[in-house]
């Protein structure tokens, strides 16, 4: 199947800081890149949906201003955590679209925010 | 909004029992994924089901999607220790956007040995 790659797989940071993960699909172009996030032995919740050339869209309740998604071309989606706090400790996982409709994921990226 | 449930949340298995999860939608869905994903690993997907009715197999995986296209299941016959994980159904409710998938809440399986 289709490899994703992300980057870093983890990251300690602390309180104020911001941190940016690197999602690349490596052997297809992605259009349409997707951002979750997942709590321990929970479900993964969509963040956002990121778009090749355009602004990303965003689930209700996420803050765009806190999470930036940035597609800038067709292999690789960044999202860069703001002023990161302790509640933005989690895995966070993104996902490159095919044109099968199926996901395929990264790895993860686990951040921890001291 | 579009919920998809699934249970049961926890399943506990001898080596060699079958396992179910099902996987219920509140509106008609255009298609259903199903992921597996290892402790401390990723999601990884495992099949997707289009049709009304669909039934396909992987070995000793059998995948179902129900007539109106709301519900599914994933049973696996004989559970050996390499099916530990959780598994996830993810739906595409009809009308949404390309590729925009609403997962359930994910079964989480142990197998002893």
């Amino acid at each position: 199947g289709a490899v994703v790659s992300q980057h870093p797989s983890w990251v300690i940071c602390k309180s104020g800081t911001s941190v940016k993960i690197e999602c690349r699909s490596l052997d297809f172009q992605a259009t349409t890149m997707f951002w979750y996030r997942q709590f321990p032995k929970q479900s993964l919740m969509l963040m956002a949906t990121s778009n090749e050339g355009s602004k990303a869209t965003y689930e209700q309740g996420v803050e765009k201003d806190k999470f930036l998604i940035n597609h800038a071309s067709l292999t690789l989606s960044t999202l860069t955590v703001t002023s990161a706090h302790p509640e933005d400790s989690s895995f966070y996982i993104c996902s490159a679209h095919t044109p099968g409709d199926t996901q395929y994921f990264g790895p993860g990226t686990r951040l921890t925010v001291l | 909004g579009q919920q998809v449930m699934q249970i049961p949340q926890y399943q506990h298995v001898q080596e060699g029992e079958d396992f179910t999860t099902y996987c219920n939608s509140s509106t008609t869905l255009s298609n259903i994924q199903w992921y597996k994903q290892r402790p401390g690993g990723h999601p990884v997907f495992l099949i997707q089901l289009v049709k009304s009715g669909e039934v396909k197999k992987q070995k000793r995986l059998t995948f179902q999607f129900g007539e109106a296209k709301k519900n599914s299941s994933l049973h696996i016959t004989a559970t050996q220790t390499t099916d530990v994980g959780t598994y996830f159904c993810a739906g595409r409710p009809g009308g949404t956007s390309y590729g925009k998938l609403t997962f359930g809440q994910g079964t989480i399986l142990t197998v002893h040995p």
